[in-house]
């Protein structure tokens, strides 16, 4: 099947700092990539939808100028999340597919200090 | 608006029986997809099964099958032979669209249900 990556698979980083995170797809060409954020024991909850050589859609909630999405390639987008909280420390998975089946990437574990 | 519903946040399972994990969705798009997916502890999703709204027959990938009730809005999951290897969450999922043109809908999540299997 498909295959998403995504770096680093974990990161841990101070209050005030930004972070980039990764997601590519190694094996098809996306132009739409979603990213999703996880707290323990619960669902995937969708931050925004990454569309290539276009603005990101961000789900209700999400602040955009928080968590920057550029997907400059077919096979790359990046989730910047800019002056990181505490509250930001989460599971962060992004997800891609051509067709009907959709493949999530290992996922990012952020810890902000 | 898409809505998908687990109802057993947890349950055990005897290694070597089978399993069900039951899956409500609710749409008003006649074209869409289900998915279900595992999550073990490293958190990584991992695809399990897909069905379309419009397939005639009800899905199977090995000791996975979906029981797809298309009247009754359910897509539960079977897991036959229980293996302890499939301790894990369980997602459902759904996407409106078909095919294809469907691959930059998004998906919707159910709460999960968390599965032990006992040896």
């Amino acid at each position: 099947g498909a295959v998403v990556s995504q770096h680093p698979s974990r990161v841990i980083c101070k209050s005030g700092t930004s972070v980039k995170i990764e997601c590519r797809s190694l094996d098809f060409q996306a132009t739409t990539m979603f990213w999703y954020r996880q707290f323990p024991k619960k669902s995937l909850m969708l931050m925004a939808t990454s569309n290539e050589g276009s603005k990101a859609t961000y789900e209700q909630g999400v602040e955009k100028d928080k968590f920057l999405i550029n997907h400059a390639s077919l096979t790359l987008s990046t989730l910047t999340v800019t002056s990181a909280h505490p509250e930001d420390s989460s599971f962060y998975i992004c997800s891609a597919g051509t067709g009907p089946e959709q493949y999530f990437g290992p996922g990012t574990r952020l810890t902000v200090t | 608006a898409q809505k998908i519903t687990q109802t057993q946040p947890g349950m055990f399972v005897q290694e070597k029986e089978a399993v069900t994990l039951d899956c409500t969705y609710d749409t008003s798009d006649p074209s869409y997809g289900l998915f279900w997916y595992k999550q073990p502890s490293s958190g990584e999703m991992i695809f399990l099964i897909y069905q379309g709204s419009y397939d005639q027959q009800n899905a199977t990938e090995g000791r996975y099958s979906l029981n797809f009730q298309k009247a009754r809005k359910s897509a539960n999951l079977v897991i036959s032979a229980s293996q302890l290897g499939d301790s894990a969450m369980y997602f459902c999922a759904m996407r409106e669209g078909y095919m294809i043109k469907a691959a930059g809908n998004k998906l919707t999540f159910g709460g999960g249900t968390r599965v032990l299997v006992k040896p």
